[in-house]
């Protein structure tokens, strides 16, 4: 079965710092991957997807991922942080059986100080 | 254009009281879903659905139920509620690039 490994609950950076969150996954054929941000109280919006292709995508809010195969990791990435990006992340694997619908990783909580 | 809406927002239910959580998309979606959120568990899949009449278990399914007549409503019942039901269930309609979330349920089961 298909699973997503985030290993880090909580990471901790100063505002202007650079990010890397963490996002191992285990599937059985080329995955779509994902990457949710959950600000507090509110759903989750997409940040970024893969599907294919080059192997370093581009999203919202200046964020960056990259496909690595041999080390079955998406990891996501910002430059320099702004206390606004203070939000729980979430990595996700797809598809599903049959569906689109992905499976999550447990999140990491990023705290931004000032 | 709405998106995905869930209604209530926030509900306190005593414990073995039945509700039902309201989730709709004007997306034209054929794949829908249930999540629950608990601290330090991420989401959870509860069920999901691949398009009307058709509904299937995921991975916390016990004590829930769910029906699809039609493409936009995928309701979440709960049949006898739990405490271990005090969870934000959050709603989803998907297609192939993107999930789309409902801003979530606030549930407290006492």
């Amino acid at each position: 079965a298909q699973s997503v490994t985030q290993p880090d609950i909580h990471i901790t950076v100063s505002e202007g710092a650079s990010l890397e969150l963490r996002c191992n996954y285990s599937y059985g054929a080329t995955p779509y991957l994902f990457w949710y941000v959950q600000s507090p109280g509110q759903g989750l919006q997409l940040l970024l997807k893969y599907f294919s292709g080059d192997t370093l995508v581009q999203g919202i809010k200046g964020f960056e991922a990259e496909f690595k195969r041999s080390q079955s990791s998406f990891n996501l990435r910002k430059p320099s942080v702004h206390w606004s990006d203070a939000a729980e992340y979430f990595c996700a694997v797809g598809p599903t059986g049959g569906s689109y619908i992905p499976t999550f990783g447990r999140g990491t909580s990023l705290i931004v100080h000032p | 254009n709405a998106g995905v809406t869930q209604t209530p927002k926030f509900q306190v239910l005593k414990t073995g009281q039945s509700m039902t959580l309201q989730c709709a998309q004007d997306m034209n979606h054929e794949y829908m879903s249930w999540y629950r959120q608990d601290p330090g568990m991420g989401l959870r899949l509860i069920h999901y659905s691949v398009g009307a009449g058709i509904t299937d278990q995921g991975e916390v399914p016990n004590g829930y139920n769910v029906s699809r007549s039609t493409t936009e409503d995928f309701p979440l019942r709960l049949l006898s509620a739990a405490p271990s039901q005090t969870s934000v269930y959050f709603c989803a309609s998907s297609s192939r690039d993107e999930q789309f979330f409902g801003p979530g349920t606030r549930l407290t089961v006492l």
